[in-house]
């Protein structure tokens, strides 16, 4: 059964640092991986789809690379703001028939000025 | 604009009394899935659905039931509400369940207290 961690489970940083997220699976056989973004007490906002065959995706100060063999993915965000601040949550869709895509427990972020 | 739209937002309700929670999408998604959020516990999937007609249990299906008798909505039903399902569930859609390129969209969430 595929199993995702994330780590850090919380992180706490000066506006302006840049950040990595670690997304692990234990499962390579996968369809594709995607970041989330959820602000307290609201939905799920997808910030960056990897298909399996990429490396990489990139959206404005973001990028996310995934590394299947190894079965690790990481959100890089660049020159962090306070809007950062959210928890970020890894999804991953698995191949081998089953449809249920599985969470990560996420990243809880704060960006303090 | 592409959403998902769940109603209500907020629902507080007393166990034992039947409630729905609707979804609906306007994309033309085939696949609509429920989930619900808990502390500590993270997301998990209740019921999902491959396309009309066709649904299937999730990781934690106990005490729910979804039907979807038409491609944009999906509505969860609490039979009889206990005060463990009092939790934040979302609804989410993609194109395609588990494919390449399906990115999926949530909906904004409904906070369920039962009491």
């Amino acid at each position: 059964k595929q199993e995702v961690t994330q780590i850090p489970a919380a992180l706490s940083v000066p506006e302006g640092e840049n950040l990595v997220l670690n997304c692990s699976f234990t499962d390579s056989a996968i369809y594709n991986l995607q970041w989330f973004r959820q602000d307290p007490g609201k939905g799920l906002t997808s910030l960056l789809l990897i298909q399996s065959s990429q490396r990489e995706q990139t959206s404005g100060r973001l990028n996310a690379s995934l590394d299947k063999s190894s079965g690790r993915s990481t959100l890089y965000i660049a020159a962090s703001q306070p809007g950062d601040s959210a928890t970020y949550l890894c999804v991953v869709n698995s191949r081998g028939g089953s449809y249920i895509p599985t969470f990560g427990r996420g990243t809880s972020l704060i960006v303090h000025p | 604009e592409a959403q998902v739209t769940q109603n209500p937002r907020y629902l507080i309700t007393v166990t034992g009394k039947k409630l729905t929670v609707t979804c609906s999408q306007n994309m033309n998604h085939e696949y609509m899935s429920w989930y619900r959020q808990d502390p500590g516990l993270g997301l998990r999937q209740i019921y999902y659905s491959m396309n009309v007609e066709v649904t299937d249990k999730g990781d934690v299906p106990e005490g729910y039931k979804v039907s979807r008798k038409e491609k944009r909505n999906f509505p969860l039903i609490l039979e009889s509400p206990s005060p463990n399902q009092t939790s934040l569930y979302f609804c989410a859609s993609s194109l395609f369940g588990g494919a390449a390129n399906t990115e999926a969209f949530f909906g904004q969430g409904t906070r369920l207290t039962v009491v």
